[in-house]
């Protein structure tokens, strides 16, 4: 799987838009970009995952840049409980693919 | 999406004793499990791909015989820490791709301190 790079820390102000990035530039065609996040001594949760389109669901929008070398995840109106650390990992998406987490970004979300 | 609970939440134990930590997919079928640990402050490190009736594939540099893996059936994988050591411990974390895209649901947890 391909290797992903992200600032290590961010801070946003409650209410705004946080806009994490994450570089790929060695994607594959077939790899998926992946966005999970972990609140403090919890388990990751799944936030949103693309091929090349833009997508958004209820937690989040991801816009893919055209070449695929990078990405960034929206969060539109960040509250306090956003305060996580951000993955970006790529995968090949298969139910058997394991999922190689990098250092993420410590998204500290600001009153 | 799938949920995933696991048991204990948090372990202590003796040096030298053994400790079994459980990871059940509560809606879901889960053929394939993930285990994962995490040091403080460090990110999630893949230790073994747990396998429906088969044995678990592990990572480079992880001990099989230390870190025993079963997965006997279709909603539960345990994972068997032998022979504990300060330095096992952890925060342990199960995974099982049980979406529509195949995305992972993680359990929450289980954190470990050897004395």
């Amino acid at each position: 799987d391909a290797k992903t790079t992200q600032p290590p820390s961010m801070d946003c102000a409650e209410g705004r838009a946080a806009n994490l990035p994450c570089n790929h530039s060695t994607i594959s065609g077939n790899e998926y970009v992946y966005w999970y996040r972990q609140i403090h001594s919890q388990g990751p949760q799944y936030i949103i995952h693309g091929l090349k389109n833009n997508e958004t669901n209820e937690m989040a929008s991801l816009i893919i840049t055209e070449d695929r070398k990078s990405s960034t995840l929206i969060l539109p109106h960040a509250t306090l409980r956003d305060t996580a650390v951000y993955y970006c990992i790529v995968s090949s998406g298969g139910a058997t693919n394991k999922l190689i987490f990098g250092t993420g970004t410590l998204l500290a979300v600001q009153p | 999406g799938a949920v995933v609970s696991q048991h204990p939440s948090r372990v202590i134990c003796k040096s030298g004793t053994s400790v079994k930590i459980e990871c059940r997919s509560l809606d879901f079928q889960a053929t394939t499990m993930f285990w994962y640990r995490q040091f403080p402050k460090k990110s999630l490190m893949l230790m073994a791909t747990s396998n429906e009736g088969s044995k678990a594939t592990y990572e480079q540099g992880v001990e099989k015989d230390k870190f025993l893996i079963n997965h006997a059936s279709l909603t539960l994988s345990t994972l068997t820490v032998t022979s504990a050591h300060p330095e096992d411990s952890s925060f342990y974390i199960c995974s099982t791709p049980g979406g529509p895209y195949n995305e992972q649901f993680f359990g929450p947890g289980t954190r470990l301190t050897v004395l």
